[in-house]
């Protein structure tokens, strides 16, 4: 089945730090991916999207995600984080059905 | 303004009432969509609508419906609501031309129902 996972639920790093989530999928091809932040009393915003070519792909905020076909994977990193960058953070994906498979979402909490 | 609208942003209400949660967008995109957020269980689309006369179910349209009365205008309805149907609800709106179209989200509505 097609399915997007966020296998950490709760990341919490200092800030300054750098970060890494990480994000999977399962399908037989290569979906259309995406990630997105929803920060408290938002809606979500986009905040990179990967559909081919550079597997390193550049996003808004200083995000940047990085797909790895042989692992399918797509993680999102950030160099060094803000106190600002706490918020959700959603990894989808379209699998060719014109529809977004969203994972659970990994809550992100920044410590001084 | 908002480019995609969502109204009430908060509603309490009893089980058994009908309700109406309601999207309207400056974008100019063709498709809309309605989401459901949970803990732990991600967003799931309830319906979505690709144009005016074209509505399909998502993946948990039981208990919900909805109208596409303009191509800015898409509401949801929960005929008879149930405190399961306690979440927080999302309009998206995209344009049509591509599977790399991003989706573009309201702020939510954060429905009770007791």
């Amino acid at each position: 089945a097609q399915s997007v996972t966020q296998p950490d639920i709760h990341i919490t790093v200092s800030e300054g730090a750098s970060l890494e989530l990480r994000c999977n999928y399962s399908y037989g091809a290569t979906p259309y991916l995406f990630w997105y932040v929803q920060s408290p009393g938002q809606g979500l915003q986009l905040l990179l999207k990967y559909f081919s070519g550079d597997t390193l792909v550049q996003g808004i905020k200083g995000f940047e995600a990085e797909f790895k076909r042989s692992q399918s994977s797509f993680n999102l990193r950030k160099p060094s984080v803000h106190w600002s960058d706490a918020a959700e953070y959603f990894c989808a994906a379209n699998f060719g059905n014109e529809k977004l498979t969203f994972g659970t979402g990994t809550r992100l909490t920044i410590i001084p | 303004d908002a480019d995609v609208t969502q109204t009430p942003r908060n509603r309490i209400t009893k089980t058994g009432k009908r309700i109406m949660l309601e999207c309207s967008q400056t974008k100019g995109h063709d498709r809309m969509y309605w989401y459901r957020q949970d803990p732990g269980l991600g967003l799931r689309l309830i319906y979505y609508s690709f144009d005016v006369k074209d509505i399909n179910k998502g993946e948990i349209s039981d208990g919900y419906s909805v109208s596409r009365q303009a191509q800015a205008k898409f509401s949801l309805s929960l005929e008879s609501a149930i405190p399961n149907q306690t979440a927080l609800y999302f309009c998206a709106t995209s344009l049509t031309g591509g599977w790399d179209q991003p989706q573009h989200f309201g702020d939510g509505t954060r429905l009770s129902i007791l």
